[in-house]
């Protein structure tokens, strides 16, 4: 297995633009959640879908970020317009819903940094 | 509001075990202990989990007091590889299945040395 699949791994952007950061869960997994790690603030908890829809979004930080889940394979977490607040790193998991365990598998992360 | 309560930091020596400890004083009866650990640069990744009874598996033993205010995560013989930030979470999982977040809070860093 692949793992979870996140592109790109590296973001480098200017204020204003639009940014799309992608994730491919694990096939079969059914719950899909969005995070971002800063220095300051650690990693929280942005969204999370299970099967495709959001289930809580109240980390979304503001109406610039949004994001999208069309099938169960795919997600994307889109930042218009970008600001350098932003800059950090963000991680997809999955993970398989009514699992004993619970366990979330963690993607390599996308590395934003917005100038 | 952080739910656990953890050292900033530790060190071990390479080969001996590392005992990780956490206090979580307000758990609530449905709520389980998860550990994941985050080596640098990398996602966290899932360590072990448990309600009540200690557990162990092929990374670490978890071991949570009688009265289930405080457990300790422990890695038999750690090595250079298992220096990371170690998080400990309580979280309910729902009857249902369905998942609940998982709340990070700033976790313990260990130190292997050699």
């Amino acid at each position: 297995d692949a793992g979870v699949i996140q592109s790109p791994r590296h973001e480098v952007t200017e204020m204003g633009q639009e940014v799309t950061l992608r994730c491919k869960p694990i096939s079969g997994h059914n719950s899909l959640f969005w995070y971002r790690q800063t220095m300051m603030r650690g990693l929280e908890l942005l969204i999370y879908f299970n099967n495709n829809v959001p289930i809580d979004d109240s980390g979304m930080p503001e109406d610039r970020f949004s994001a999208k889940m069309p099938n169960a394979s795919f997600s994307t977490l889109k930042i218009q317009p970008s600001e350098p607040r932003d800059s950090a790193v963000y991680f997809c998991a999955s993970s398989l819903w009514g699992s004993s365990q619970g366990e979330q598998f963690f993607g390599p992360g996308t590395r934003l940094t917005v100038l | 509001d952080a739910k656990t309560t953890q050292p900033t930091s530790m060190d071990c020596a390479e080969g001996r075990a590392a005992n990780l400890p956490c206090n979580h004083s307000t758990i609530s009866g449905n709520e389980y202990v998860y550990w994941y650990r985050q080596i640098h640069s990398q996602g966290p990744q899932y360590i072990i989990h448990g309600l009540k009874n200690n557990e162990t598996n092929e990374m670490a033993s978890l071991i949570i007091t009688e009265d289930r205010k405080s457990s300790t995560l422990i890695l038999p013989h750690a090595t250079l590889r298992d220096t990371a930030v170690y998080y400990c979470i309580v979280r309910a999982l729902s009857p249902t299945g369905a998942n609940s977040k998982l709340t990070f809070g700033k976790g313990i860093t260990l130190s292997v040395r050699p």
